[in-house]
């Protein structure tokens, strides 16, 4: 079974419009965390964001916001005011730390057109 | 800032050929871990490493191998290339028990032919 599931293979929004990124996770640990990753054309792979199963409040980084419901497993990603550097593929990730390996397990990705 | 260098932006080998990937971290993280990006799959783990001379298989460790001599290093082997293992390579790396992000490398977009 999938850990990591992102339903959207692509998606096309209009410049600054908010945008929302589905990801919902599989696990049976009570401690763990949930990372978004932006990769550009050019490959790099940067982090935007990270909420661990333990915090109340939803993470937000700027345009970033994490819409984290626990009950559900969903952690979609916000992006407010959606820019044209926004284009990207976006990969929702979860470490799930009772197993103390550090791994971090990735899903298959959104890629994100957003258009003038 | 952290940074991760990957030896090679693009590389092209023949089927057969030994291929090494380096990966170097400036930040004394103690984990490292190498990925294949493949379209439609996401991210697929090959090996981590925890420490020095340490490795551990990942999900898709076969016809690869690792070598962590320094803590800096971590070192992706191809032993004999195939054409299945065309792929977009990427390097990470993270603390120990962090609860925050993996940085990762530029990539090595490898072709076999």
């Amino acid at each position: 079974a999938q850990k990591i599931t992102q339903t959207q293979p692509g998606m096309f929004v209009q410049e600054k419009e908010a945008v929302t990124l589905d990801c919902t996770y599989d696990t049976s640990d009570q401690s763990y965390g949930l990372f978004w990753y932006k990769q550009p054309s050019s490959g790099e792979m940067i982090f935007l964001i990270y909420q661990g199963s333990y915090d109340e409040q939803n993470a937000t980084e700027g345009r970033y916001s994490l819409n984290f419901q626990k009950a559900r497993k969903s952690a979609n990603l916000v992006i407010s005011a959606s820019q044209l550097g926004d284009s990207a593929m976006y990969f929702c990730a979860m470490r799930e730390e009772e197993n103390r390996d550090d791994k971090i397990i990735f899903g298959k990705g959104t890629r994100l057109h957003i258009l003038p | 800032d952290v940074k991760v260098t990957q030896s090679s932006r693009y590389l092209v080998k023949r089927t057969g050929e030994k291929v090494f990937l380096e990966c170097v971290q400036d930040m004394d993280h103690e984990n490292m871990f190498w990925y294949r990006q493949d379209p439609g799959l996401g991210l697929r783990l090959i090996y981590f490493s925890y420490d020095v001379k340490m490795k551990e298989k990942g999900d898709i460790p076969e016809g690869y191998s690792v070598s962590r001599e320094k803590k800096e290093r971590f070192s992706l082997i191809l032993e004999s290339a195939s054409t299945n293992q065309t792929s977009m390579y990427l390097c990470a790396s993270s603390h120990r028990d962090s609860n925050y992000e993996q940085y990762f490398g530029p990539g090595t977009r490898l072709t076999v032919t």
